[in-house]
């Protein structure tokens, strides 16, 4: 299958602080990704659906200016936690959709402490 | 996305056993994924259906998708330890919709 690469897959960081998570096809090209966050033995909530060259487009409730969405390229999109909280200590996963099939395939998943 | 009925939430059995778990869903999906999700990893995709009726294997994995295009079911047959993790359907129509998992625990 194709592969999803997310980086990085830990990170600790300070209360107010950002932090930057990166979502990498490496072997396709995704107009489209996903960013979802997953609170432990839960399901995966979907935060956004993000666009290449477009702005990304965010489920009812997640704050947009919390979460930045970038995706520069074909191959890349980038969310930002802005201002972190110990509230958004979580795991963030990314997909990238591969084919006109609507298989999605996930990054390996980032687990953020705030401290 | 849509919200998918997945059962059961969780289940122990014994290895060697067979296991089965399923989707329900009140909307028609184009395409059903079945995904196992290791602790602290993203979850991989298992079996991909795309046609009403379909049944695909992927080794001891066999998965169909409901001839009403609401439904999918997964079987594992003679589960061993590291069929342990957790099993989400996903169902996609313009989005991918999660079912909200099956936790398997093999007993030794």
């Amino acid at each position: 299958g194709a592969v999803v690469s997310q980086h990085p897959s830990r990170v600790i960081c300070k209360s107010g602080t950002s932090v930057k998570i990166e979502c990498r096809s490496l072997d396709f090209q995704a107009t489209t990704m996903f960013w979802y966050r997953q609170f432990p033995k839960q399901s995966l909530m979907l935060m956004a659906t993000s666009n290449e060259g477009s702005k990304a487009t965010y489920e009812q409730g997640v704050e947009k200016d919390k979460f930045l969405i970038n995706h520069a390229s074909l191959t890349l999109s980038t969310l930002t936690v802005t201002s972190a909280h110990p509230e958004d200590s979580s795991f963030y996963i990314c997909s990238a959709v591969s084919g006109a099939k609507g298989e999605a395939f996930f990054g390996q998943g980032t687990r953020l402490t705030v401290v | 996305g849509q919200q998918l009925n997945q059962s059961p939430q969780s289940m122990f059995i014994q290895e060697g056993e067979d296991v089965s778990m399923n989707c329900t869903s009140s909307s028609i999906f184009n395409t059903w994924l079945w995904y196992k999700q290791d602790p602290g990893e993203g979850p991989v995709l298992l079996i991909a259906l795309y046609k009403a009726g379909e049944l695909t294997s992927n080794g001891r994995l066999t998965a169909q998708f409901g001839i009403t295009r609401k439904d999918s079911f997964l079987n594992i047959s003679a589960s061993i330890p590291s069929d342990v993790g957790i099993y989400f359907c996903a169902g996609h129509d313009y989005k991918l919709s999660f079912g909200a998992g099956t936790t398997v625990t093999v007993r030794a």
